[in-house]
C-alpha cells in the first residue's frame, strides 16, 4: 500500500518561513506524481494551492510557492501571515489513482 | 461562478446503501473529470475515486479502500456526478466532498455528512 508521509504538524513565526514536505513510500517524487497541495481549514473545504507541483492557482498568494526538493515535493510559505494557520494536505498521482499525504498542521505563533 | 453541490448523505446502517450527488454549474461539466474525497471526523483527506469524461471513454478509477463496493457514473445532461456506495461499513462515515479536474482539483463542493451506524 502506498503511503504519502507529510510532517504532522510544524510551528513558525508571523513572517517567518516554512518549507513542508511530502514523500512517498515508493520513492522520489517527481513531476510525474503532479503533486497538488491544498490548505484546510476547521470546517472548511478543502482550497487548492498549487498543482503540478509547481503551478499555482489564480487565487493562490504570492508567498505560497511549490517545488521539488530532495525528492520529495514541498510546499514553501515566505512572510508568513497569521490566516495561513491551517492543515496543509499535499496529492501525489499514482497512474490512475491518487493518494493524499496525512497532512501538516501548520501553526503560526 | 463555478459551483458544487453535494447531496444525499445521511444515516445508512452497516451493510446498506447510499448515493450521492454532485451538481455542478458555472464550467462544462462534460469536458470534465470528477472526483470524490472524503474525510471523517478528525482524520485527514482520502482520495475516494474518479471519473474521466466522454473523450476519456468515462474512465473511473478508486481506492482500494472503496473498489469493488462504491460507483461512480455522471449525467452530463444533467451536470451531476454521482457516488453510489453499496456494502457500507462505519468506517465509510465521512463527509464526502467532490471536486473537478484531473490535474487542478480547484473547484470544491461544501460536502455531504454520510453516518453509517446502527
Amino acid at each position: 500500500q502506498t503511503v504519502v508521509t507529510q510532517e504532522p504538524s510544524l510551528t513558525v513565526s508571523p513572517g517567518g518561513t516554512v518549507t513542508l514536505t511530502c514523500a512517498s513510500s515508493t520513492g522520489a517524487v517527481t513531476s510525474g506524481y503532479y503533486p497538488n497541495w491544498f490548505q484546510q481549514k476547521f470546517g472548511q473545504a478543502p482550497r487548492a494551492l498549487i498543482y503540478s507541483t509547481s503551478n499555482k492557482h489564480s487565487w493562490t498568494p504570492a508567498r505560497f510557492s511549490g517545488s521539488l526538493l530532495g525528492g520529495k515535493a514541498a510546499l514553501t510559505l515566505s512572510g508568513v501571515q497569521p490566516e495561513d494557520e491551517a492543515e496543509y494536505y499535499c496529492l501525489l498521482y499514482y497512474g490512475g489513482a491518487w493518494v493524499f499525504g496525512g497532512g501538516t498542521k501548520l501553526t503560526v505563533l | 461562478e463555478v459551483q458544487l453541490v453535494e447531496s444525499g448523505g445521511g444515516l445508512v446502517q452497516p451493510g446498506g446503501s447510499l448515493k450521492l450527488s454532485c451538481a455542478a454549474s458555472g464550467f462544462t461539466f462534460s469536458g470534465s473529470a470528477m472526483h470524490w474525497v472524503r474525510q471523517a471526523s478528525g482524520r485527514g483527506l482520502e482520495w475516494v475515486g474518479r471519473i474521466r469524461s466522454k473523450a476519456n471513454s468515462y474512465a473511473t478509477a478508486y481506492a482500494a479502500s472503496v473498489k469493488g463496493r462504491f460507483t461512480i457514473s455522471r449525467d452530463d445532461s444533467e451536470n451531476t456526478a454521482y457516488l453510489q456506495m453499496n456494502s457500507l461499513k462505519a468506517e465509510d462515515t465521512a463527509v464526502y466532498f467532490c471536486t473537478r479536474s484531473d490535474i487542478t482539483f480547484d473547484y470544491w463542493g461544501q460536502g455531504t455528512l454520510v453516518t453509517v451506524s446502527s
